[in-house]
């Protein structure tokens, strides 16, 4: 079974579009993640929710709207594509440890290519 | 901020050793070893959480140096599934990096027979 999910794992579309990613967890935790990984291979954070509540919102422009109905699911939205965005966009989670700040082992979905025309 | 990886890249043959290191410029409250194959998700090798804790898996182990703000990966006796980009991943104490894992820019490690 696998653990984290995500769908879809390609996405081609034009300048301008909106489109979705979702991710859903079967492994129980509490804690879930975003990660944008460009090019270069540079990983690194966008958002994490625990518990459906959003702690962690990096500077990330405000077309990227992430949305947790509940804790085994993350989704992410993002209106009006550019060019920059064009990266693979993993999911991730975990277990507890937020409120210690203590970052735990994390598991990361395949990963979705975006690739914008 | 990011950690900083050494090397970049690294070239072996199998049965070779490699070191990683990561250093940071910012108190270290834990730091994490995750390796990525080509087109695959990272996965996570393990975690050091206390200065000078030392952990292994399989031929893979790690210490972290509190002090230093440093932490370095062994890799002993590679073989060929050794191969992939492995990234450090360090976790602050507090403030801004509360809860929040950042990357270094990885290390690509390729092996050879």
């Amino acid at each position: 079974d696998t653990a984290v999910s995500q769908t879809p794992k390609y996405l081609v579309t034009q300048m301008g579009n909106d489109k979705s990613i979702k991710c859903e967890q079967n492994l129980g935790h509490d804690t879930m993640y975003w990660y944008k990984q460009d090019s270069k291979k540079f990983l690194k954070i966008m958002f994490s929710y625990n518990n459906k509540e959003l702690i962690i919102n990096e500077t990330v422009p405000n077309r990227f709207s992430p949305k947790s109905p509940d804790k085994a699911h993350l989704n992410l939205h993002i209106n009006s594509l550019e060019l920059g965005d064009s990266a693979v966009y993993f999911c991730a989670s975990s277990q507890g440890g937020f409120r210690t700040g203590l970052v735990q082992p994390q598991h990361f979905g395949d990963g979705t290519r975006l690739s914008i025309l | 901020q990011q950690p900083v990886q050494s090397p970049q890249a690294v070239i072996l043959r199998e049965g070779e050793d490699a070191v990683i290191n990561c250093s940071s410029s910012k108190a270290l409250y834990s730091v994490h070893w995750y390796r990525q194959k080509h087109g695959e998700a990272p996965v996570f090798l393990m975690i050091l959480l206390k200065g000078g804790e030392q952990k292994g898996h399989e031929k893979i182990s790690a210490s972290f140096n509190e002090k230093k703000q440093q932490s370095s990966l062994y890799l002993t006796a590679s073989q060929l599934s050794y191969s992939g980009t492995y990234f450090c991943g360090t976790g602050g104490a507090g403030g801004t990096s509360y809860g929040k894992l950042t990357f270094g820019q990885g290390t690509i490690l390729t092996v050879h027979p």
